[in-house]
């Protein structure tokens, strides 16, 4: 069964920092590509971030280029984004999902506020 | 990149059928085969529901149909039943090798 957690969501304020994690399993996740989307309150979904199953190759929506930083660990089959000068406008449940978003992760709640 | 367009809401009654579009640009729907729809229920993560256009993951009932035509993408539903009163989203590659996501649909089942 494919699984994927989440986590180091929370409070932040205005120009901070914060690493979300996104722990798979349940498939081969060194052959998948992995993604980050977002969704701000009562709102759609927003691509945020693609990094390719080797993490030679990411790709970022144009209002967090710049800022944040996509990653992965294959031997720990956990992926990353590391989010840097947080905008209140970054607010949002952060999900994870795998390949073309087949499959996805619960979201964990990011929010930007003094 | 800017959002594909959708419908902000669409209804039906319990055996109905009901087709929500997504019109994006020749550069992400109408370029490529790669158009997602998704379910997603109140807190809830998002469920794939179609992919590369026309195709169900196993386990989605035959009733969700995907289709594409020139820049807009179409989900339709037939036989309409309390369940999937959900929002749905659809998506699309895109020709800066990124994702773009669709407004979002809210569907009523009256």
């Amino acid at each position: 069964e494919v699984q994927l957690l989440e986590s180091g969501g929370g409070l932040v304020q205005p120009g901070g920092s914060l690493r979300l994690s996104c722990a798979a399993s349940g498939f081969t996740f060194s052959s998948s590509a992995m993604s980050w989307v977002r969704q701000a309150p009562g709102k759609g979904l927003e691509f945020v971030s693609t990094i390719s199953y080797s993490g030679g190759s990411t790709y970022y929506a144009d209002s967090v280029k710049g800022r944040f930083t996509v990653s992965r660990d294959n031997s720990k089959n956990t992926v990353y984004l590391q989010m840097n000068s947080l905008r209140a406008e970054d607010t949002a449940v952060y999900y994870c999902a795998k390949t073309r978003f087949d499959y996805w992760g619960q979201g964990t709640l990011v929010t930007v506020s003094s | 990149q800017s959002a594909l367009t959708q419908p902000a809401s669409v209804s039906g009654s319990p055996g109905q059928s009901i087709t929500i579009s997504c019109t994006g640009t020749s550069s992400d729907v109408g370029g490529y085969k790669y158009v997602s729809w998704y379910q997603q229920h109140p807190g809830k993560a998002p469920k794939l529901m179609i992919y590369e256009v026309s195709n169900r993951p196993s386990g989605v009932p035959d009733r969700f149909s995907g289709s594409k035509s020139g820049n807009t993408a179409s989900l339709t539903i037939s036989g309409l039943q309390a369940e999937d009163e959900a929002d749905y989203h659809c998506s699309s590659y895109t020709s800066s090798s990124t994702y773009v996501f669709g407004t979002g649909t809210k569907v009523t089942v009256l």
